[in-house]
């Protein structure tokens, strides 16, 4: 299997722009994670979906954040508008089934100038 | 609610030596599950172990081996014969039965391991 994969893999861009995170599960995993590392916060999730359906949202920082999942092989994450303290690098995992581990994709760090 | 702490936020070594990072939990929850996972410097988050709190049976991987202790909530991870390779963030993680798939990660230990 070809793991998760994220895209772009760096995302440098201004604030004000809208930014779009992009994740693919690994084929055949039920749960998807949205995760954001900084050094301040550490790994913090974000939000995470089960069977395509948003199941927690708490860690969303704010309304600029907004993520979905059309379906079982895509999900975005995306910022709008995007500031300065956004900069991360931002994790999108998945699993199959409750509580077993998450595979985690290389991530994207974006820079927000 | 739950929380993870690593209180090692750096350790050096020199290679060869054995290292343990301690993780101490909080949980309400009575079935829960603890994880270890790896980061090196290349930036990717790489699952090492997941443990159930029904099995407190110590748990060895080569020359990984980690220490569940129910009484001390804790959940150490023991590397033996350190190499250089094991240079890399170590994050300990949570998650409660009850809490759906919600993993709280510790902050981190930052190992170092010299020639």
């Amino acid at each position: 299997d070809a793991g998760v994969i994220q895209s772009p893999r760096h995302e440098v861009t201004e604030m004000g722009q809208e930014v779009t995170l992009r994740c693919k599960p690994i084929s055949g995993h039920d749960y998807l994670f949205w995760y954001r590392q900084t050094m301040m916060r550490g790994l913090e999730l974000l939000i995470y979906f089960n069977n395509n359906v948003p199941i927690d949202d708490s860690g969303m920082p704010e309304d600029r954040f907004s993520a979905k999942m059309p379906n079982a092989s895509f999900s975005t994450l995306k910022i709008q508008p995007s500031e300065p303290r956004d900069s991360a690098v931002y994790f999108c995992a998945s699993g199959q089934g409750g509580n077993n581990e998450q595979f985690f994709g290389p991530g994207t760090r974006l820079t927000v100038l | 609610a739950q929380k993870v702490t690593q209180a090692q936020t750096e350790i050096s070594v020199v290679e060869k030596e054995d290292v343990t990072l301690d993780c101490v939990y909080e949980t309400r929850d009575t079935t829960y599950y603890l994880f270890w996972y790896k980061q090196p410097p290349s930036g990717e988050l790489v699952f090492l172990i997941r443990r159930n709190s029904f099995d407190e049976q110590n748990e060895i991987s080569g020359r990984y081996s980690w220490n569940f202790q129910k009484s001390t909530s804790s959940f150490n991870f023991t590397i033996t014969a350190s190499q250089v390779v094991d240079s890399a963030v170590y994050f300990c993680a949570l998650s409660e039965n009850n809490a759906g798939n919600m993993l709280t990660f510790g902050g981190g230990t930052r190992l170092m391991v010299k020639p």
